[in-house]
């Protein structure tokens, strides 16, 4: 079946570096990924999609990066602000050319001053 | 531009009893998923409906049923509740375009 791993359960860093989350996912080849924020006690909040044809995406200080060789995503925050602190996932549509998510467990981002 | 509206946000119940939960799409969207997200992990898919039907459907028992009306809100209902069903209950909207789902803030169901 398919599996997604998001590469750390939570990462720490200080204001204005750039955060880097990566995407891992095994056994089939998705059509697109994107990428949610959670904040605790809410629900996800859409942030970027990338497509299978596609390398890289940018939307303001995000940059996210798709390696279909590698089977892999990399997600950047640039500039990171303490307001970026929350749990990012990554997910994949899943196979047959459904509009179903599986998602990874999350990486648990932490900007401190 | 209202977003995804569920309800109730908090609910308990005891084992064996049943509950139904209520969504609302956010506006322009024809597209309902549910998802359940246990803590510490990752959304997982129930069902999706579109039309009034269920169009595809995850790993879940019968146990788990929904509905969708013609103004595209939905229901989804459990029966017979087990405590692994404490979880928090995300429903997800999409239109037309499929770019990104728009998630509402979620039920947290605690079943003791």
């Amino acid at each position: 079946s398919q599996k997604i791993e998001q590469n750390s359960e939570a990462l720490n860093i200080q204001e204005g570096k750039t955060a880097t989350l990566t995407c891992n996912y095994t056994n089939y080849s998705p059509a697109y990924l994107q990428w949610y924020r959670q904040d605790p006690g809410r629900g996800p909040v859409f942030l970027l999609l990338i497509r299978e044809n596609e390398k890289e995406k940018r939307k303001e200080r995000l940059k996210v990066t798709f390696d279909t060789t590698l089977k892999q995503s990399l997600f950047h925050i640039t500039a990171s602000q303490p307001a970026d602190s929350a749990t990012y996932l990554c997910a994949l549509d899943a196979p047959g050319n459904t509009d179903k998510l599986i998602f990874g467990t999350g990486t648990r981002l932490q900007v401190f001053p | 531009d209202a977003g995804v509206t569920q309800s109730p946000t908090h609910l308990i119940k005891t084992r064996g009893q049943q509950v139904t939960l209520r969504c609302s799409p956010k506006s322009g969207h024809d597209t309902v998923s549910w998802y359940q997200q246990a803590l510490g992990q990752g959304p997982q898919f129930i069902f999706q409906y579109y039309e009034e039907e269920e169009r595809q459907r995850g790993n879940f028992p019968d146990r788990f049923s929904g509905h969708q009306f013609p103004n595209y809100s939905s229901e989804l209902n459990v029966n017979a509740l087990l405590l692994g069903d404490s979880a928090l209950y995300l429903c997800a909207s999409m239109g037309q375009e499929n770019y990104g789902y728009t998630f509402g803030s979620g039920t947290r169901l605690t079943v003791v």
